[in-house]
């Protein structure tokens, strides 16, 4: 993910909405993306993977988006829910390295 | 499966006491762990790679001699902060990947508050 910065961006959205949380990574290098969901208080939850030979990857209720031409990553998240509200963070790894780099994260905050 | 559990979740110490955090990997093995830290409102910044049986590799900026890092076995890292002042008061967190091919777990985090 790119530098991080001194403000988390905010999405709200209804209950039953489509959620899309968008990341940008600076490493051109990379061939590893993954999204973590971190609720209050607690470490990162593996959410999805994706690797760099794949422009999409569907889970339960989520699909990540790969565009390696413009180094985006993005989450959907389909028919959101209250306990989806947290901070959400991509991150990226290059082969033949072990260490992840984190996006800024985006708080998702979902109303009834 | 792939549990990493902290201990302590939350530690509250004068200034000048040094701190010992604990991370262990539950069901599976891990030649290495990470150490990170995370200020309010923002993302991770990785601090260390923990290596079982050897130094840990620091990021830039990083004091070792601050931030004493310990892998003595396969399923434990320690961290302990040295003669902690009110600055390091942060949330730390430690993540392990089961193999080389899956993605690091992370614990639950330790919230380190220095009066």
């Amino acid at each position: 993910g790119e530098s991080v910065g001194l403000h988390l961006p905010t999405l709200s959205v209804q209950e039953g909405d489509n959620s899309i949380i968008n990341c940008a990574y600076s490493n051109s290098a990379s061939d590893y993306f993954i999204w973590y969901k971190q609720e209050s208080g607690k470490g990162p939850q593996f959410i999805i993977d994706i690797r760099s030979n794949m422009d999409k990857r569907q889970g339960q209720r989520v699909t990540v988006l790969l565009n390696k031409t413009v180094k985006h990553l993005s989450l959907q998240i389909a028919a959101t829910q209250p306990g989806d509200s947290a901070v959400y963070f991509c991150a990226d790894l290059s082969w033949g390295y072990s260490t992840l780099t984190f996006g800024k994260g985006t708080m998702l905050l979902v109303s009834p | 499966g792939a549990v990493v559990s902290q201990h302590p979740s939350w530690v509250i110490c004068k200034s000048g006491t040094s701190v010992k955090i604990e991370c262990r990997s539950l069901d599976f093995q891990a030649t290495t762990m990470f150490w990170y830290r995370q200020f309010p409102k923002q993302s991770l910044m990785l601090m260390a790679t923990s290596n079982e049986g050897s130094k840990a590799t620091y990021e830039q900026g990083v004091e070792k001699d601050k931030f004493l890092i310990n892998h003595a076995s396969l399923t434990l890292s320690t961290l302990t902060v040295t003669s902690a002042h009110p600055e390091d008061s942060s949330f730390y967190i430690c993540s392990a990947c089961p193999t080389g091919n899956q993605p690091q777990h992370f614990g639950d985090g330790t919230r380190l508050s220095i009066l």
